[in-house]
């Protein structure tokens, strides 16, 4: 079946330091999305990718979505402890009205 | 502007007792609603969907149950809760598919 998957599972890094989280398809994705789950609280919507090979900035957050849009990678630049958190991609369902989404990324940010 | 509304915030239940979460979406019409589940440390994973009044679509055989009465309320149920139910019970909305989600602030259900 559809798989969408996340490596590292958890990334553990000092402040000022980069990170970056890869998402990974089974199948070719129309789309993708990643959100982000604070310690504690619910995730929330971060960025669409539609197109191949698109790139998005959010401040410190670059989102790339692969040539074959199949892969997707989010880095974060210089992380702060407010960037904390599990990130996660997702991508439309094979069948049906939902979104897959991968297990994530546990970031943790040593200050 | 549209908000979710999830309750309650917590929930500890024996085994065997019923279970009723309720979730309403406000400042918007017609929406996708979905109720996904979160064990402690893991991934999300869709239970229920529902695209319109009535309609329900479940993605893996379960304990559980959903419903949607009116339009912006959606909500999950079980006649029986297992101890294999305790996790986090997140709905959220989307404008339509293939839009981004809105999750409420969910509930954390811990069956004894």
């Amino acid at each position: 079946g559809q798989q969408v998957m996340q490596i590292p599972q958890y990334q553990h890094v000092q402040e000022g330091e980069d990170f970056t989280t890869y998402c990974n398809s089974s199948t070719t994705l129309s789309n993708i999305q990643w959100y982000k789950q604070r310690p504690g609280g619910h995730p929330v919507f971060l960025i669409q990718l539609v197109k191949s090979g698109e790139v998005k900035k959010q401040k410190r957050l670059t989102f790339q979505f692969g040539e074959a849009k199949k892969n997707s990678s989010l880095h974060i630049t210089a992380t702060q402890t407010t960037d904390v958190g599990t990130y996660f991609c997702a991508g439309p369902a094979d069948y049906g009205q939902n979104f897959v989404f991968g297990p994530g990324t546990r970031l943790s940010v040593l200050p | 502007s549209q908000t979710i509304h999830q309750w309650p915030a917590t929930l500890v239940q024996p085994v065997g007792s019923p279970l009723s979460l309720e979730c309403t979406v406000e400042g918007t019409s017609n929406p996708n609603l979905y109720w996904y589940r979160q064990a402690a440390g893991r991934g999300l994973q869709l239970l229920f969907y529902s695209v319109g009044i009535g309609q329900i679509s479940s993605e893996v055989p379960q304990n559980l149950s959903a419903s949607r009465p009116q339009d912006r309320q959606f909500i999950l149920s079980s006649k029986k809760l297992l101890l294999s139910d305790s996790g986090f019970y997140l709905c959220a909305w989307s404008v339509r598919r293939g839009d981004g989600y809105t999750f409420g602030s969910g509930t954390r259900l811990t069956v004894v």
